[in-house]
């Protein structure tokens, strides 16, 4: 089955507490990003990336890194999670010819 | 930069009924895309639009795209419950660019 798998789906942390979120897709997309969602505020993008190795900043970057080693995965990194880091995270990707995106189930992350 | 309104933000409506939800960018944006997030889910892909005039059908709902006029509607014909979700916009940003920039959404209630 097509699918973009996310883990974990729900985590409570610590502020300082370093944590990844995975995302995998089994799809061979080339384009993988990361969301964050907030009430009020939508869907906006972190990072993404365009292929293997090649990253690029989002609307809000700050606080996050990502890595792109292999194609299928794309893992979110918080370096030093603080409570504005609570949110409601989607990874997706898409085929780069035609840019429908497939989302993840969703990461709901607290930092307390 | 390319910024996407949607409006309305909240619609509730009764079961039967028609309505039409707007979606206006602010840039020359390629391609056109229309979501479904049920709640505590996951978004679902609906239209990919990729053209001027293009127009798309999925049951009760139908998309359309005017370039020139930097609108799409996503139109919803005789409402059933099932359709209540949150609707979401989204356009290419910077012509090519794999980047989505997202609408801030469509709450709908259909109510019976």
């Amino acid at each position: 089955e097509a699918q973009v798998t996310q883990n974990p789906r729900y985590l409570i942390t610590v502020t300082g507490k370093k944590l990844t979120v995975t995302c995998s897709q089994n799809m061979n997309h080339e384009y993988m990003s990361w969301y964050r969602q907030d009430p009020g505020l939508g869907l906006r993008q972190i990072y993404y990336s365009m292929n293997v190795e090649v990253t690029d900043k989002g609307d809000v970057p700050e606080g996050y890194k990502v890595s792109r080693k292999e194609k299928r995965n794309f893992p979110l990194i918080l370096e030093s999670p603080s409570p504005n880091q609570t949110s409601l995270y989607f990874c997706a990707s898409g085929r780069r010819s035609y840019n429908e995106q497939f989302f993840g189930p969703g990461t709901r992350l607290t930092v307390l | 930069e390319l910024k996407v309104e949607q409006n309305p933000l909240f619609l509730s409506m009764q079961e039967g009924k028609n309505y039409t939800i707007y979606c206006n960018y602010s840039t020359t944006s390629d391609r056109l895309y229309w979501y479904r997030q049920d709640p505590g889910k996951s978004l679902e892909s609906l239209f990919v639009l990729l053209s001027n005039g293009a127009v798309k059908q999925e049951g009760r709902l139908m998309a359309s795209l005017d370039t020139k006029a930097r609108l799409s509607t996503l139109h919803i014909t005789a409402a059933v419950h099932d359709l209540s979700a949150t609707y979401f916009c989204a356009g290419d940003s910077q012509g090519g660019s794999e980047k989505l920039v997202f609408g801030k959404g469509t709450k709908l209630t259909v109510n019976p």
